[in-house]
This record gives structure tokens, sequence and C-alpha cells, in this order.
């Protein structure tokens, strides 16, 4: 158990769909991160909030649409996918998202598949 | 940039000793973490080096050579638990953020 939950666990939609992930953490952290994880490739960052304000946005397609509505609640609006986003979304927190000694732990993602 | 290579793929025996190895290229160093993440699952935090030397936390070990830009995870006494996929993060000193390699998985057997 890591603290950091995501809902759901497996999502199939279509490319016309609209859907929304969901990430808790339950560690008192201020900051979240949204990366995806596809079959063979690095992690990739797709956004990081520190104290709900988004301090990064790694040149991610506008289809995907992040909100923080608070520290502990991070989602990830999905809207006109395409085939290739079909991936592992990881949601992560840490203490901090601008020190040295901050550990990011990760939530268990969301297997998402685009049809 | 960061540029982060691991080998992809290793099988060990039950019992045994692997070594998983990280070399890494980025304009400026500012850590190296060690994450296990079991198919499906979160990946979670093992390790963290960021002065040069070996970091031992039970079965598993972590070891760093900044000036190689060099890391090993070493991981004794293998359990078939321990078959995972193994990711070395790099973090960048300008903007703190990690860097993931594509994972090593290791596959252990009886």
């Amino acid at each position: 158990e890591t603290g950091v939950t995501q809902t759901p666990r497996h999502l199939v939609m279509g490319m016309t769909n609209k859907k929304s992930l969901k990430c808790e953490q339950h560690l008192g952290h201020n900051a979240m991160y949204w990366y995806k994880q596809s079959a063979k490739k690095p992690l990739e960052l797709m956004f990081v909030y520190n104290f709900k304000e988004q301090t990064e946005n790694n040149s991610v397609p506008s289809r995907f649409s992040p909100e923080c509505p608070n520290s502990s609640h991070l989602f990830l609006h999905l809207h006109t996918l395409q085939p290739e986003d079909s991936a592992l979304y990881l949601c992560a927190s840490s203490q901090g998202a601008g020190t040295t000694l901050e550990t990011q732990y990760f939530g268990p993602g969301t297997r998402l598949l685009v049809l | 940039g960061q540029n982060i290579d691991q080998p992809t793929e290793m099988t060990a025996t039950e019992g045994a000793i692997v070594q998983i190895n990280c070399t890494y290229q980025t304009s400026g160093f500012n850590g190296l973490f060690w994450y296990q993440q079991h198919a499906g699952e979160a990946p979670t935090f093992l390790s963290y080096n960021v002065l040069d030397g070996l970091e031992e936390k039970g079965r598993f070990s972590s070891f760093l050579s900044r000036s190689k830009g060099y890391s090993y995870l070493l991981l004794k006494e293998l359990q078939m638990k321990d078959s995972a996929s193994y990711l070395c993060a790099v973090r960048d000193r300008g903007n703190n953020r990690l860097a993931f390699g594509k994972g090593n998985q290791v596959v252990v057997i009886p």
C-alpha cells in the first residue's frame, strides 16, 4: 500500500468518448504528477502540480486536460483520444516538487485502451 | 537533457545474486533512484543515491559512481517475488525532474 490510489484501474474508450482518471494521495504531500508508461518505453512525465498550481506541462496534447482541485486529488480528463494514447497512466506524489529531498510515490496506474 | 540506459531483461536463479546496471548522461546530476515495478502494479521506491558509494538496505544494495555516470542495483538471495521490472531514474539539477530508463525485467526461476 503506497498511499496513492487511482481509479479506474482499467478503462476502454472509443476515440469520441470523454472520460476522466482520478488520483488521490493520503500521504499529506504537496506535489502530484501524471506519467504515461507505454510498452518498451521509459516513463514519460506529463504534468506536475505543486500546491495545486500546474508547474509543468511537458508538451502534452490538449486532448489531455489535468485538474488539481486540492493537494490530495488530481484528475486527468480525456477527450478525442487516439489509439496511440493507449498506455498505463501513473499518478505520483511527493512532499514537494522543487526540493532536492523529495521521493515520488506512485499509484497503481490506470490501464487505458483506446479503440 | 538526460539519457539513461538499462539492459532490457535478465534471468536468474532463486537464491542467486543479480546485478542490474544503469548508465546515464545528464547535464546536471542531482540524485539517482531505483524503483521496483511488478506487472500491473505501482513502481515502489527501493533506494536513493546522491553521493558516490554503496547504500545497503537488507537484500538490496545500490551503488553510484558520479564520475562514470554509472549505478547498479544488487539483489542478493533472490526470491521468486523479486521477479519484476527495475527502473533507474535520474534527477535533473535544474528542475528536479526525474528521467526514467526503460527498466530491466528480472525473471527469477526456481
